[in-house]
């Protein structure tokens, strides 16, 4: 069976503090992404990666970095966590190719900043 | 832009209703399209997908999703509502021969069963 995992279902952390958000794949997958889902707002992009080491910003990478060592895991870094930054985070991956390309999902981190 | 709209927020049917969610694109090609579920407090599913072919596509669930060019539309549809259908459902499209196949997501909607 697929599997997309995160680290953590749900993380309470402080203004200021460095927040580590860790997503694992055991799909072989070249693409992985990180989401941040919020009500009325559905799901925005915050970075993808099409492969080992690269990164690309999606539509509000403001505030997060991220980064991918090994093909299977895909870390969200927030450097200094603020209020605005509570939300629900996904992490997805899929294969790199133009076909049949479904993005699978993990069961999501719901992150409270305080 | 290429944009997916979902018009209704939120839905309440009765159980053993039928279901049409509505889901509107904005694509210059054609585009791949897919609904998924979201349970309270779990990742998202994939209920169907269209690539090609067929506009009638079948999921699971007893989900079906029709695909219409004319309209730009890529409705769901469910000939009879579960309880346990209650959840948030998202329509999200990529282009065509995208490899990276960047999503974007419709703002949802949510979907009550009434017993």
């Amino acid at each position: 069976d697929v599997k997309v995992t995160q680290s953590s279902r749900y993380l309470v952390k402080r203004t200021g503090e460095k927040v580590f958000l860790e997503c694992v794949q055991d799909m072989d997958h070249e693409n992985m992404f990180w989401y941040r889902q919020d009500p009325g707002l559905g799901l925005r992009l915050i970075y993808f990666s099409y492969d080992v080491k690269m990164k690309e910003k999606g539509d509000i990478p403001e505030g997060y970095s991220v980064s991918r060592e090994k093909k299977e895991r895909f870390s969200l870094i927030l450097e200094s966590a603020s209020t605005n930054q509570t939300s629900m985070y996904l992490c997805a991956s899929s294969l790199r190719q133009k076909v049949n390309n479904e993005q699978f999902f993990g069961p999501g981190t719901r992150l409270t900043v305080l | 832009a290429q944009s997916v709209t979902q018009p209704d927020i939120h839905i309440t049917v009765s159980e053993g209703a039928s279901l049409e969610l509505r889901c509107n694109y904005s694509y210059g090609a054609t585009p791949y399209l897919f609904w998924y579920v979201q349970s309270p407090g779990q990742g998202l599913q994939l209920l169907l997908k269209y690539f090609s072919g067929d506009t009638l596509v079948q999921g699971i669930k007893g989900f079906e999703a029709e695909f219409k060019r004319s309209q730009s539309s890529f409705n769901l549809r469910k000939p009879s509502v579960h309880w346990s259908d209650a959840a948030e459902y998202f329509c999200a499209g990529t282009n065509y021969g995208g490899a990276t196949n960047k999503l974007i997501f419709g703002t949802g909607t949510l979907l009550a069963v009434q017993p």
